[in-house]
């Protein structure tokens, strides 16, 4: 199946700051990469996705970015906040199979006041 | 905005015996999933239902796991004789057409085997 590596595994920023989740895939079929936010006790919540036509979608303070060439996508969070603190997952569908995700293992983001 | 509902939020029960958890998902949606979180793990995933059948399962998802649609708005997922191991938040999730599309999770079900 799909290999998905997600790093890091904790982060903690000042607020303000920025903060960048990276995720590297193994298989070069796949087209959709989808970020989740899960807060304590929590659903996962898909909070950015993009699909492999673009390198780069933004909404807000959130953004993601795809190289397909290197299979790796990142989750940028500009101008942190103390309620961006959460576990943050990266998801990839393998290749052409109808919508199951692999998941990555999360990074419990904490920002500080 | 729709969501996807799960019941009960909190399920316990003692091993061996049968649970059953609901979802509804959200109502134009034609593909359901079935995935668990063992507490401070990632997300994985059990099977995919389209067309009143399954698509896809895991090694995860063996013969104590069932999942049915009994009706035009609940799938529900059944295990048969509930194991220690099985204690984790089961989490529902429905999509609109199945390849990459965004998935929508439940609140999920947390259940605890005694």
């Amino acid at each position: 199946g799909e290999n998905v590596e997600q790093h890091p595994s904790t982060l903690s920023v000042q607020e303000g700051d920025s903060a960048v989740i990276k995720c590297t895939y193994s298989d070069s079929a796949s087209n959709y990469f989808p970020w989740y936010k899960q807060e304590l006790g929590k659903r996962p919540q898909l909070i950015i996705d993009i699909r492999s036509n673009v390198g780069e979608k933004k909404d807000q303070r959130i953004a993601v970015t795809l190289n397909k060439t290197a299979k790796h996508f990142s989750l940028h969070i500009t101008e942190t906040q103390p309620e961006d603190s959460a576990v943050y997952f990266c998801a990839v569908p393998r290749g052409s199979t109808l919508g199951r995700l692999y998941f990555g293992r999360g990074t419990q983001l904490t920002v500080w006041p | 905005e729709p969501e996807v509902t799960q019941t009960p939020s909190h399920q316990v029960t003692q091993m061996g015996q049968e649970v059953i958890l609901r979802c509804v998902p959200i109502s134009n949606h034609l593909y359901f999933y079935w995935y668990r979180q063992i507490l401070g793990q990632k997300v994985e995933f059990l099977v995919s239902f389209y067309n009143n059948e399954i698509s896809e399962k895991s090694e995860i998802f063996d013969d104590q796991f069932s999942v049915e649609r009994p009706d035009g708005s609940n799938f529900t997922l059944k295990i048969r004789s509930t194991k220690l191991e099985d204690s984790a938040m089961y989490f529902c999730a429905s999509d609109a057409a199945g390849y990459n599309q965004p998935q929508h999770f439940g609140d999920g079900t947390r259940l605890s085997i005694l």
